[in-house]
């Protein structure tokens, strides 16, 4: 089945400055490949997903990049502010195999210091 | 749509007892997953559902856990009994169709003690 290794699994960053996110995956017929933002006490919700027939979407300060060959992609949040401290995972999914479960990543918290 | 809706919210037991978790989906979701999320292990998908219709449940760990949904609208998780490695959140997700946004409940916080 797929695994989902993410990195790094806690990120300190000033306000304002970048944050990157990483994910691999190892089954090649994955497809599709969300992410997920959870706040304390709730369930996690999509901000941004990629399908494999793109290299790179963005949404505002939040950016996905995808590479198939290396079975790896990342998530750029741009000007950070307090409002984005919460835990990030990354997923993957094959729909074509028959099988449309979503393979979480660990999870990454990110914390944006004032 | 009010989302994905779970209940309880919480829920503490004793160990031995059994726990039902609640679920009713976004309307016209066809796809319904049950997760369950530990610090140690994260997001562990147990079971879904297509239709109604039980797809995969190689993820629930043992036969004390069991998930029906009886109709489009409504499912349970059961614990039967429970233990306290049990104690964890538990999240119900659903979607429609392929390659689509999961939506996520608010989750059970189970204890068992």
């Amino acid at each position: 089945g797929e695994n989902v290794e993410q990195h790094p699994s806690t990120l300190s960053v000033q306000e304002g400055d970048s944050a990157v996110i990483k994910c691999t995956y190892s089954d090649s017929a994955s497809n599709y490949f969300p992410w997920y933002k959870q706040e304390l006490g709730k369930g996690p919700q999509l901000i941004i997903d990629i399908r494999s027939n793109v290299g790179e979407k963005k949404d505002q300060r939040i950016a996905v990049t995808l590479n198939k060959t290396a079975k790896h992609f990342s998530l750029h949040i741009t000007e950070t502010q307090p409002e984005d401290s919460a835990v990030y995972f990354c997923a993957a999914s094959n729909s074509g195999a028959g099988s449309y479960q979503l393979t979480f990543g660990k999870g990454t918290k990110l914390s944006v210091i004032p | 749509d009010a989302g994905v809706i779970q209940s309880p919210r919480h829920e503490v037991t004793e160990m031995g007892q059994e726990v039902t978790l609640r679920c009713k989906p976004i309307s016209g979701h066809d796809y319904l997953f049950w997760y369950r999320q530990t610090m140690m292990r994260g997001l562990e998908l147990l079971i879904y559902f297509n239709n109604n219709v039980p797809i995969d449940d190689s993820g629930m760990p043992e036969d004390r856990f069991s998930a029906k949904m009886p109709n489009a609208s409504f499912s349970t998780l059961k614990i039967q009994p429970s233990e306290p490695r049990d104690s964890a959140v538990y999240f119900c997700a659903s979607r429609q169709g392929l390659n689509t946004e999961a939506f996520f409940g608010q989750g059970t916080r189970l204890t068992v003690v």
